[in-house]
């Protein structure tokens, strides 16, 4: 069935850092891709979404870029902040049997440091 | 704030009870879809609604498990006679329109089961 393979971490940097987050996946039809965060003590909040070949999706200052040549979707930043320590999962979506579902890599823990 | 909500965000029960979980979703999305996230893991889907059709559950949905959503708005997950492995946290996300739409989750319930 369809998977993603992310980093796990957990990640220590320090402020300022560039931060990359691999995630690769495999599926058998063209899935919309996504990275979700998770802070602490709080629910899961949609980051940035890729749905064809060759998008980018971007926001607060992360980017990932869609790569169907290699599956991936890896997650950037250039420079980490404080505020940015967080739980960073990667997702795919597909639809089966009528429903859609979204399918997550184990996720990473990043800690950023002052 | 007019976001996905979920009652209770914590719940501690012993072996053998029986529990009730609730979402409400935002009010225009007509697609709502409950995940169970282990610890270190990322979240794994567990069933999904339309309107008040359940159109897919997940192998994970032990026939201890049941889930409504009775007029297409808000929807329970209830878990009967628990077992220590259904310790998680409970995630609903809720979406409309076609696929590749963002699921926008709630905060979760966290569930011990002693």
């Amino acid at each position: 069935g369809d998977s993603v393979t992310q980093m796990e971490g957990p990640v220590t940097l320090s402020e300022e850092a560039f931060l990359t987050i691999n995630c690769t996946y495999t599926a058998t039809g063209y899935p919309s891709l996504f990275w979700y965060v998770q802070y602490p003590g709080e629910g899961l909040q949609l980051l940035l979404k890729a749905t064809k070949a060759d998008d980018k999706g971007s926001n607060k200052g992360f980017e990932a870029t869609y790569r169907k040549e290699t599956t991936s979707f890896h997650l950037e930043k250039g420079s980490v902040q404080v505020s940015d320590s967080a739980v960073y999962f990667c997702a795919l979506s597909y639809v089966q049997g009528g429903s859609e579902k979204l399918v997550f890599g184990k996720g990473m823990k990043l800690t950023v440091n002052p | 704030d007019t976001g996905v909500s979920q009652d209770p965000r914590h719940k501690i029960t012993k072996r053998g009870q029986n529990v009730t979980f609730r979402c409400d979703p935002i009010s225009e999305h007509n697609r709502l879809y409950w995940y169970r996230q282990t610890l270190g893991q990322g979240p794994e889907f567990l069933t999904y609604f339309q309107n008040e059709a359940q159109l897919e559950k997940s192998r994970l949905l032990s026939d201890r498990f049941s889930a409504e959503r009775p007029k297409g708005s808000f929807s329970t997950l209830e878990i009967q006679r628990t077992e220590q492995g259904d310790s998680a946290m409970y995630l609903c996300a809720s979406n409309g329109k076609g696929p590749g739409e963002t699921q926008y989750f709630g905060p979760g319930t966290r569930l011990l089961v002693l």
